[in-house]
């Protein structure tokens, strides 16, 4: 399977715990995001990066939230003290840009489901 | 502010019943709309872009469509597996990012569709 990959698929914590959680993108692809969906809501951006350079981040992305890709493959987001309000599905997307490709389209990844105790 | 609003909520068809999803936008500079489908527990998989007014795209019985201020996701004769939650997406330009960033999603449509 070449599609966008997640690790772990379900995590469970207690309030207070430090949590990480992996997303493996599609090979080729050069941008990376994350999302947040709740339930009934739609996905909520997060972050994303170019390569291995964080371009942007929201704010909901506290200062307990960071993020990495280094070496531009892989990503890591980290959850640091979590708080019960933290439960949600963590989605991830990656896409290819290029100068000669005017489309942006994001294909998601399968999510880790996080509930904090 | 950048702005998607799908409705209805939720919808329950019967199978074979046609019928239509709204996703309204309001954003500055699009670049996208995007269609995509969730199933639940799972991420969502990507159905359509669209990228002006006027475009239309078809894949099976889904048919999307374009306006200035909305979009419409036409469902034919639907079937018991097109159950899910179809969510809407638009993708603005930021200029120092290069162009194209987030999407912005709305809170999706709920579809059921009952034999």
């Amino acid at each position: 399977d070449t599609g966008v990959s997640q690790d772990p698929r379900h995590k469970i914590t207690k309030r207070g715990q430090n949590v990480t959680f992996r997303c493996d993108p599609i090979s080729e692809h050069n941008r990376l995001y994350w999302y947040r969906q709740t339930l009934g809501q739609g996905p909520e951006f997060l972050t994303y990066f170019q390569n291995e350079a964080q371009l942007e981040k929201s704010r909901l992305l506290s200062d307990r939230f960071s993020a990495e890709r280094p070496k531009g493959s892989f990503s890591t987001l980290e959850i640091q003290r979590t708080e019960q309000g933290d439960s949600a599905m963590y989605l991830c997307a990656s896409s290819l840009v290029s100068p000669g490709i005017s489309t942006d389209t994001q294909y998601f990844g399968p999510g880790t489901r996080l509930t904090v105790l | 502010e950048d702005q998607v609003t799908q409705s209805p909520e939720a919808l329950r068809l019967q199978e074979g019943e046609s019928s239509s999803l709204n996703c309204s936008y309001t954003v500055s500079g699009l670049r996208g709309l995007f269609w995509y489908r969730q199933d639940p527990g799972k991420g969502p998989e990507f159905l359509f872009t669209l990228y002006s007014a006027g475009e239309e795209k078809e894949k099976e019985r889904l048919k999307a469509t374009l306006t200035k201020k909305e979009s419409f996701l036409h469902i034919t004769a639907p079937k018991p597996e097109d159950s899910a939650t179809y969510l809407c997406a638009v993708q603005a330009s930021f200029m120092f990012s290069g162009g194209y960033n987030k999407l912005i999603f709305g809170a999706g449509t709920r579809l059921a569709v009952h034999p």
